[in-house]
């Protein structure tokens, strides 16, 4: 069964006090990763797709990593607006062409000005 | 361009009534997956179209759950004889290729 977990569950930074999110998976194999952003009442934003081990994305202030077992997204000098849920998903080859994705319970961020 | 809309963003029912959940997708996205969000549980998939092929139903908790497609676009979740732990944002997502976007969800509140 595929299985992702999220570190930390709730973490808060001072602005500008660089971080990281920790994402593992456990996946039969694994087609991709996925980072969403997802603020309160909102659905989640799709940031990043990551496809295979020593595959790297940035965007803004955010960079995502992976490895075999593990993704990280790396916050760098964070603003209060950066606050939200950040979602980890994975969809397995095992999905068939259904391709759904099996999400983490997520890391609630919390910047403070 | 316009994103996934949903309707309605709220819907409070009492138990054993039916509800309706409706999802337009991204114009030209041909998947479309609903998935649920229940507080302390994360996103859970429920179920996925695509194209005119048979949906896979596989995320369905209950044979109380359904969801239908028109035209390739157009899609509605009905859950019949509503239960209190219904209650959940469900979630509407449409992909083109991998990357899944997402609508803002229906937050139904079973009373």
């Amino acid at each position: 069964e595929d299985q992702v977990t999220q570190s930390p569950e709730a973490l808060r930074l001072q602005e500008g006090e660089s971080s990281s999110l920790n994402c593992s998976y456990t996946v039969s194999g694994l087609r991709g990763l996925f980072w969403y952003r997802q603020d309160p009442g909102k659905g989640p934003e799709f940031l990043f797709t990551l496809y295979s081990a020593g595959e790297e994305k940035e965007k803004e202030r955010l960079k995502a990593t992976l490895t075999k077992k593990e993704s990280f997204l790396h916050i760098t000098a964070p603003k209060p607006e950066d606050s939200a849920t950040y979602l980890c998903a994975v969809q397995a080859i095992s999905s068939g062409s259904a391709r759904q994705l099996t999400f983490g319970s997520g890391t609630q961020l919390t910047v403070l000005p | 361009g316009a994103g996934v809309s949903q309707s309605p963003s709220n819907k409070v029912t009492e138990k054993g009534k039916d509800v309706e959940l409706r999802c337009d997708p991204i114009s030209g996205h041909t998947a479309l997956y609903w998935y649920r969000q229940s507080l302390g549980q994360g996103l859970e998939f429920l179920i996925y179209f695509q194209g005119n092929s048979a949906p896979d139903k596989s995320g369905l908790p209950s044979d109380r759950f359904s969801a239908e497609r028109t035209g390739g676009s157009v899609s509605t979740l009905t859950i019949q004889r509503t239960q209190q732990e219904d209650s959940a944002v469900y979630l509407c997502a449409s992909s083109g290729a991998y990357e899944q976007y997402f609508g803002p969800g229906t937050r139904l509140t079973v009373t």
